[in-house]
């Protein structure tokens, strides 16, 4: 079964503040993404990344992907009340052809 | 504007009364699947759709039917609710970009059955 860990769970920091946020399997992926998931909402892509050890930067958001196509993490530079909501990974694709969901990080930004 | 759409964004509804969730996308994508997130347990695919006529279980189909007679829309059936499926449920289409895949997600439909 392939599945998805993201940690923490929980990140509570204030407004300016640095983080990362991870994304682990054993299993090697194709691709892996990260959304965004804002309460009341669905969640909304934000960055694909396929080959190992790519890098993509959104604004202040820097994704990386892991050499061996297992993991991922994204970091937030000088975070902002905006950037508060549910980060979700996924990973693709499954065995059948489905996209494997992390449990999210959710992120609470203080002002 | 490119976009999934489901109706309704919230039902309250009583065991055993059969219902539907709408789903409807404008992007002509093949791909279509409904999940249901739930706290501590994330987003659970149900079922999904492959292209018109095709439709496959998921993770968690036990309660739920599906049917995709058009590309464009996919409703999520449930003949005998039962509290267990109070949930947040989200319609989903995709898109093969030639590397990966891009899902783009409807805004939910917040179901209470009790």
């Amino acid at each position: 079964t392939q599945l998805l860990e993201q940690s923490p769970q929980f990140l509570s920091i204030q407004e300016g503040e640095n983080l990362t946020v991870y994304c682990n399997s054993s299993s090697v992926f194709s691709s892996l993404q990260w959304y965004r998931q804002e309460p009341g909402e669905g969640p909304v892509l934000l960055v694909t990344v396929v080959t190992g050890g790519e890098v993509k930067k959104l604004k202040r958001l820097t994704f990386q992907f892991g050499d061996a196509r297992k993991d991922s993490s994204l970091h937030i530079t000088a975070a902002q009340t905006g950037d508060t909501g549910l980060y979700l990974c996924a990973g693709g694709p499954g065995s059948q052809g489905n996209l494997i969901f992390g449990k999210g990080t959710k992120l609470s930004v203080k002002p | 504007e490119a976009q999934v759409t489901q109706n309704p964004r919230y039902l309250i509804t009583v065991t055993g009364k059969k219902l539907t969730v709408t789903c409807s996308q404008n992007m002509n994508h093949e791909y279509m699947s409904w999940y249901r997130q739930d706290p501590g347990l994330g987003l659970r695919q149900i079922y999904y759709s492959m292209n018109v006529e095709v439709t496959d279980k998921g993770d968690v189909p036990e309660g739920y039917k599906v049917s995709r007679k058009e590309k464009r829309n996919f409703p999520l059936i449930l003949e005998s609710p039962s509290p267990n499926q109070t949930s947040l449920y989200f319609c989903a289409s995709r898109l093969w970009t030639g590397g990966s895949y891009e899902q783009y997600f409807g805004p939910g439909t917040r179901l209470t059955v009790t």
